[in-house]
């Protein structure tokens, strides 16, 4: 069975460019969350979709926004980007999204904002 | 607002040696808690995932323990491997959901 897969693994943008990135969850996976992992704050939680709604968001500002699509694939998108944003972007799926279900984490989009 | 600590930040060990992690918690109110291992520059992979109602579990050389009550966990491993060298999080959930709050993890380095 195929993990989960992120694409693109890298990406290097300036401050003010928009970037999408995108997450295949594990086949049969409907729940699949996003998260933020930088040296200082660590990993952060982003939003979790299942079924394509939103059923979950951190406390991160508008700029960040997400979406899943019928085939359980997910994209999320930073807009106006600041260098702060320069992060590992991590996706995870799961089954239903429910609190005793493993975690599976994709490798991560570096992202790098110049 | 739910925190979670983990100490030490970094550990160096000599191949063989039994280790503990430490995991601390400020909410006891959590559904489950699990530990992740990351290598360099690459994702997460779960290695253990104990329920809320349980006291431990175990995966070969690797035995993570909770006490919810005083807002702890452990994470023992036996007879440590250089493969055993990664970094190691702690992580909670504190909903019916999969929304997890991490600490910021442990860094071993097992040398041969």
């Amino acid at each position: 069975k195929a993990g989960v897969t992120q694409t693109p693994r890298y990406l290097i943008k300036t401050r003010g460019q928009q970037v999408t990135l995108s997450c295949s969850p594990i086949s049969g996976h409907r729940s699949v969350s996003w998260y933020q992992q930088t040296p200082g704050q660590g990993l952060q939680f982003l939003f979790e979709y299942f079924s394509e709604t939103q059923r979950n968001k951190g406390n991160f500002p508008g700029r960040f926004s997400g979406r899943q699509f019928s085939n359980s694939r997910s994209e999320m998108n930073v807009s106006t980007l600041e260098l702060g944003d320069s992060a590992l972007y991590l996706c995870a799926s799961s089954l239903v999204g429910e609190h005793q279900e493993t975690q599976y984490f994709g490798p991560g989009t570096r992202l790098l904002v110049l | 607002k739910q925190e979670v600590t983990q100490i030490p930040a970094a550990l160096s060990v000599p191949e063989g040696e039994n280790l503990v992690l430490n995991c601390s918690f400020t909410d006891s109110a959590i559904y489950n808690l699990q530990w992740f291992r990351q290598d360099p520059g690459k994702g997460l992979t779960s290695l253990l995932l104990i329920q809320s109602s349980q006291r431990e579990q175990t995966s070969g050389r690797l035995n993570a323990s909770l006490d919810k009550s005083s807002g702890r966990s452990t994470l023992y491993i036996a007879a440590s491997q250089p493969g055993d060298s990664a970094t190691y999080l702690c992580a909670v959930s504190l909903s019916g959901y999969s929304t997890l709050t991490f600490g910021k993890g442990t860094m071993l380095l097992v040398s041969p």
